[in-house]
């Protein structure tokens, strides 16, 4: 078993559709959260950075961390073409400590 | 403000070659991570540099090495080049000395093994 397992997709939706991604993970150490995006043939860019359990909101997207069933979720309101990218979550044990990433979805926004 | 930058952006190396990719973080962070990146696949810890020094260490074997520099640029050399490593290198940056953990990527270089 992986140490963070993440559906490849690809995840086709229509635009202005709510897109769901998904993680799960086996190590219940992890304690940070975090969701990249990175569009093709360049470096991954973080979107969003929790700790623990819980939500975070931040414009069009809302990190969702459920450490007892060891998943988290991102999720992306209104989605829009430039939505279209990979996307990567990552985690690591405690602060400064190296990230462990999911192998990434590809999410395709169709206009 | 800069951000990480990486230098080259494509290389082509054949096998037995060495490779040296060079890093400069993020302005005002001190800390440096390299991940390798297959086609497909999610980016691999190979190590972090902070002060210097090599903190932390992947799965990788020691054909992969790295230096920091006084003013927080990182290089990473690969030796005996293998097919196998051909993929997107990447570099984080981050401020572990002020407390800033995040990591922020550069754009990556793409290094083909023939």
């Amino acid at each position: 078993q992986k140490e963070v397992e993440q559906d490849p997709g690809p995840l086709s939706v229509p635009e202005g559709a709510i897109v769901s991604l998904n993680c799960t993970y086996s190590n219940s150490a992890f304690q940070y959260f975090m969701w990249y995006r990175q569009y093709s043939r360049k470096g991954p860019e973080l979107l969003m950075y929790t700790y623990s359990s819980g939500n975070k909101e931040d414009g069009r997207f809302t990190a969702q961390v459920d450490k007892s069933s060891k998943y988290i979720s991102l999720f992306i309101r209104d989605s829009q073409p430039s939505d279209s990218a990979t996307y990567l979550c990552a985690m690591s044990e405690s602060d400064g400590q190296n990230f462990v990433f999911g192998p990434g979805t590809r999410l395709s926004v169709l206009p | 403000d800069a951000g990480v930058t990486q230098s080259p952006t494509h290389l082509i190396k054949t096998r037995g070659q060495q490779v040296t990719l060079r890093c400069s973080p993020k302005s005002g962070h001190d800390t440096v991570s390299w991940y390798q990146q297959a086609l497909g696949q999610g980016p691999q810890f190979i190590f972090q540099y902070y002060e210097e020094e090599e903190r932390q260490r992947g799965n990788f074997p020691d054909r992969f090495s790295g230096h920091q520099f006084p003013n927080y640029s990182s290089e990473l050399n690969v030796n005996a080049l293998l097919l196998g490593d051909s993929a997107l290198y990447l570099c984080a940056s981050s401020g572990l000395g002020l407390g800033e953990e995040t990591q922020y990527f550069g754009p990556g270089t793409r290094l083909l093994v023939l």
